[in-house]
């Protein structure tokens, strides 16, 4: 079916913003990954979910940054009081699922929001 | 903690002829998935090739080859062939076995010209 979709492609926000960043997996895929990318860097590490579990949150910067899987599919990276250090490109990855103790799936990627704050 | 190094900022190569992107990588784990991503100035990071660290047989997918030398720690990603839409940044990344996160290289970015 479709790839992983990302929304919106991008975003304004004034410092201080409160900013919601949505991914849409690809359908039946487990685990669902969000990655920060800064300009010309690698992406980085910043959360992982397991059907609506959150396992793994050890990537997220600060207390402003919120993820959340509610249903299992579709999640949501919420960045509260948003700083100029917050701009980059968010990106979401799908994987189709969780074998033993680790995702030896293959994770698929979005487009990403790209996040700038003024 | 792992890390991933990519040495090479940008490489350009000629269309038809063949480039190699390095990447070294630190771990004391014995068991991991070695990947090389590509992502076209469009942002969408694609999968080009995947190496489980137990397998001794470089893997090949197309004009795309890897020499993993785990010893070294070393895997390089071979393009033969170049082709224009073969531009793009390249990523190398490293996961454990039961990890659940990709770790990323800086990236090299690579020009075909014609």
């Amino acid at each position: 079916g479709a790839g992983v979709s990302q929304s919106p492609r991008y975003k304004v926000a004034k410092r201080g913003q409160d900013v919601a960043l949505r991914c849409d997996p690809i359908s039946g895929h487990v685990s669902l990954f969000w990655y920060q990318q800064a300009l010309g860097q690698g992406p980085e590490f910043l959360t992982y979910f397991q059907n609506e579990a959150q396992l793994d949150k050890s990537g997220l910067p600060s207390d402003r940054f919120f993820a959340e899987r509610p249903e299992g599919s579709v999640s949501t990276l919420k960045i509260q009081r948003t700083q100029q250090e917050d701009s980059a490109v968010y990106l979401c990855a799908s994987s189709l699922e969780r074998i033993g103790g680790g995702s030896q799936e293959t994770q698929y990627f979005g487009p990403g929001t790209r996040l700038l704050v003024l | 903690a792992q890390t991933v190094t990519q040495s090479q900022p940008e490489m350009s190569v000629q269309e038809a002829e063949t480039v190699t992107l390095s990447c070294t990588y630190d771990t004391s784990e014995n068991n991991y998935y070695l990947f090389w991503y590509k992502q076209p100035p469009s942002r969408q990071m694609i999968l080009v090739i995947r190496q489980e660290a137990y397998k001794q047989q470089n893997a090949t997918e197309n004009r795309f080859s890897v020499n993993f030398q785990k010893a070294a720690k070393s895997f390089s990603l071979k393009i033969s062939d170049s082709q224009l839409g073969d531009t793009a940044m390249y990523f190398c990344a490293f996961m454990t076995i039961y990890g659940n996160k990709l770790v990323f290289g800086a990236g090299t970015i690579l020009r075909v010209k014609s």
